[in-house]
């Protein structure tokens, strides 16, 4: 069946803008996650959705970070007033559920702020 | 921040040749993943081994894992040039257990 995928897989913005990241996780699965990665680093956790609720969003870094996940299917990443440092390939991942599931990932959208 | 740590950064064999990457992490486990990604993109799942297990194969890939050392290894056998890529281990550690914990990966080239 269809992996996870994710739109746009290339976002540019400028300083400040509003940004969308979208998710769409294999089908059935109940676990969905955000990870960012930097050039050269691992994955980093963002937030962990179990059904439509956020369990774990201790990665988030600020407050411009947003995930919201309303029918326990798609979601979307918020980020508001875009800053230089959140250029980075932001992943996202899903799996069956608890416990302890396989994590399979998308192929990740590339934002770039100017 | 990050639990793991990968050695070496970067590794480059020849074709045929076994290849080694180790991975040391700081904190108790319920389980330890090794991933692979190619071209800075999409990470593709190897293999699970849960804290209770040693050893695990899967094709040509080796994975051990020792908790008394707080790491883990693994070995690609037979290497070919479509190996080449980054490799990641994650952690899912017993109080988060539902995300991981990634290293900084190593960086495998198969020279042909």
């Amino acid at each position: 069946g269809a992996g996870v995928s994710q739109t746009p897989s290339n976002k540019v913005t400028e300083k400040g803008k509003y940004v969308e990241l979208r998710c769409d996780p294999i089908s059935g699965h109940t676990a969905l996650y955000w990870y960012r990665q930097s050039l050269g680093q691992g994955p980093e956790f963002l937030i962990y959705f179990q059904g439509t609720g956020a369990a774990d969003d201790s990665g988030l870094p600020n407050d411009r970070f947003f995930a919201v996940r309303p029918e326990g299917s798609v979601s979307t990443l918020k980020i508001q007033r875009t800053e230089r440092g959140d250029s980075a390939v932001y992943l996202c991942a899903s799996s069956p559920g608890p416990p302890l599931d396989t994590q399979y990932f998308g192929p990740g959208t590339r934002l770039t702020v100017l | 921040s990050q639990q793991g740590e990968e050695d070496p950064q970067a590794l480059s064999i020849q074709e045929g040749e076994n290849a080694t990457m180790n991975c040391s992490y700081k904190t108790s486990i319920n389980n330890l993943q090794w991933y692979r990604q190619n071209s800075g993109r999409g990470l593709v799942h190897l293999i699970l081994i849960r804290s209770n297990e040693r050893e695990k194969h899967s094709g040509r890939l080796r994975v051990t894992l020792d908790t008394s050392k707080k790491s883990s290894s693994l070995l690609i056998t037979a290497s070919r040039a479509a190996d080449t890529a980054s490799y990641f281990c994650a952690t899912a550690t017993i109080q988060g257990a539902q995300k991981l914990v990634f290293g900084q990966g190593t960086r495998l080239t198969i020279n042909p």
